[in-house]
């Protein structure tokens, strides 16, 4: 089993949908979890943190299910420029800051 | 304040051959991460340095080798290069003892090896 899990889509949605992708994760000593967004042959980049009592910035809102080890992310009214690959990632629990991330989750947003 | 820097941006190399990348950490950063990402896949840990010695490594053989200098800028040496080495790396600087922030990558160097 990996240690993080996506669904790697496509997600196809028109705009001003609500779409949600999940992310599993098998460390239960994890102790703390991102989304990042990467844009086509460019690099990661931190969307946002997920705290456990769950937050929100802007359209995106991010939750965490400790008991059973998922992160989830709600991307609302959606947007053309939201296309893009959503990659969950897993400070596994070390101490040590080296991050293990899913594999991604593609999304289109059309007109 | 210039964030994380990677040089070159592309480059292609022959199977076989042997590469240097390197990356510069942000201003007050002193741990440097290596981060493969293949196409299709998400950035897989290569290795982490600290006090110019590796901290942790990935499941990643020992063709892949690192280096921390003094100014905490960091060069990932990759030998005897595979096809299968094609792939964006990438590297991260954070602070040693922030063990769960998030980590910020420089922009990559696309490897392709022909």
């Amino acid at each position: 089993r990996k240690e993080v899990e996506q669904d790697p889509g496509p997600f196809n949605v028109p705009e001003g949908a609500t779409v949600a992708f999940n992310c599993t994760y098998s460390n239960s000593a994890s102790q703390s979890f991102f989304w990042y967004r990467q844009d086509c042959r460019k690099e990661p980049k931190l969307l946002m943190s997920v705290y456990s009592s769950g937050n929100e910035d802007g359209r995106f809102t991010a939750q965490l299910n400790r008991a059973s080890q998922y992160i989830s992310l709600l991307i609302r009214d959606s947007k053309l420029s939201d296309s893009a690959t959503y990659l969950c990632a897993v400070n596994g629990g070390t101490g040590f800051q080296k991050l293990v991330f899913g594999t991604g989750t593609r999304l289109l947003v059309s007109p | 304040d210039a964030g994380v820097t990677q040089s070159p941006t592309h480059l292609i190399k022959t199977r076989g051959q042997q590469v240097t990348l390197r990356c510069s950490p942000k201003s007050g950063h002193d741990t440097v991460s290596w981060y493969q990402q293949a196409l299709g896949q998400g950035p897989q840990f290569i290795f982490q340095y600290y006090e110019e010695e590796e901290r942790q490594r990935g499941n990643f053989p020992d063709r892949f080798s690192g280096h921390q200098f003094p100014n905490y800028s960091s060069e990932l040496n990759v030998n005897a290069l595979l096809l299968g080495d094609s792939a964006l790396y990438l590297c991260a600087s954070s602070t040693t003892g922030q063990g769960n922030s998030p980590l910020h990558f420089g922009n990559g160097t696309r490897l392709t090896v022909t």
